[in-house]
């Protein structure tokens, strides 16, 4: 099956950059979708990326590498609403058009 | 009314308790999932419900059982659950194309179960 992998946990400072990356196997690849998910809440859409290349919303960015199979999310300008765990999934046409999750990245900001 | 409510919020049951998780959305999908939500594990889906027919069902044991009387509201029946199915329980919905779904999902906030 397919697995898509993102780091447990990450810490960052206030007002800094910080990049969580998530890496995913190529065969049957069909897009990939960032969501964040603060404690106790609703996981909510950041971003959908299908074609290569770096797509901008605000303070964050996502980008995509479809031969390399990896994917990053930026955040700029870490505020401290920004911790939460930030969740990397994708499509595959031989899941059936299942979402396949990774386990989640959890954030840190420190003042 | 926000898109996706789940009640109850929390649940605590026996083993051999029968109870019920609650969703409905406000957001006119035709798709409705149940998920399923443990610590530092990735989303497992459970059920699929596209125009109110089941379309998936993840090797989930018989003592979960969707249902879904309409395309706003779906249900998980729980009976004679076990201590290892304790976790959250997030329901969601999307918006189905030619028998693919968008993508993009819309999360309640769960359902926190505990089976003692």
């Amino acid at each position: 099956g397919q697995n898509i992998d993102q780091p447990t946990e990450m810490t960052a400072t206030e007002g800094a950059i910080v990049q969580i990356n998530c890496t995913y196997q190529t065969s049957g690849f069909n897009g990939l979708f960032w969501y964040q998910q603060h404690a106790g809440e609703a996981p909510t859409f950041l971003s959908y990326n299908v074609l290569d290349g770096l797509e901008e919303k605000g303070r964050f960015s996502s980008f995509l590498s479809r031969s390399k199979g990896y994917s990053y999310l930026l955040l700029k300008e870490l505020q401290m609403k920004d911790s939460a765990s930030y969740l990397c999934a994708a499509y595959f046409m031989d899941s059936n058009y299942q979402l396949i999750w990774g386990a989640g990245t959890k954030l840190i900001i420190k003042p | 009314e926000t898109g996706v409510t789940q009640t109850p919020r929390h649940l605590v049951m026996g083993m051999t308790n029968k109870k019920s998780l609650k969703c409905e959305q406000h957001l006119g999908h035709n798709a409705m999932y149940w998920y399923k939500q443990s610590a530092k594990k990735p989303l497992e889906l459970m059920f699929v419900y596209s125009l109110e027919e089941r379309v998936e069902n993840n090797s989930v044991p018989s003592r979960f059982s969707p249902e879904c009387p309409n395309s706003s509201h779906l249900f998980l029946h729980l009976h004679t659950l076990q201590p290892e199915d304790s976790a959250l329980y997030l329901c969601a919905s999307s918006q189905e194309y030619g028998g693919h779904s968008t993508g993009e999902l819309f999360f309640g906030e769960g359902s926190r179960l505990t089976v003692l």
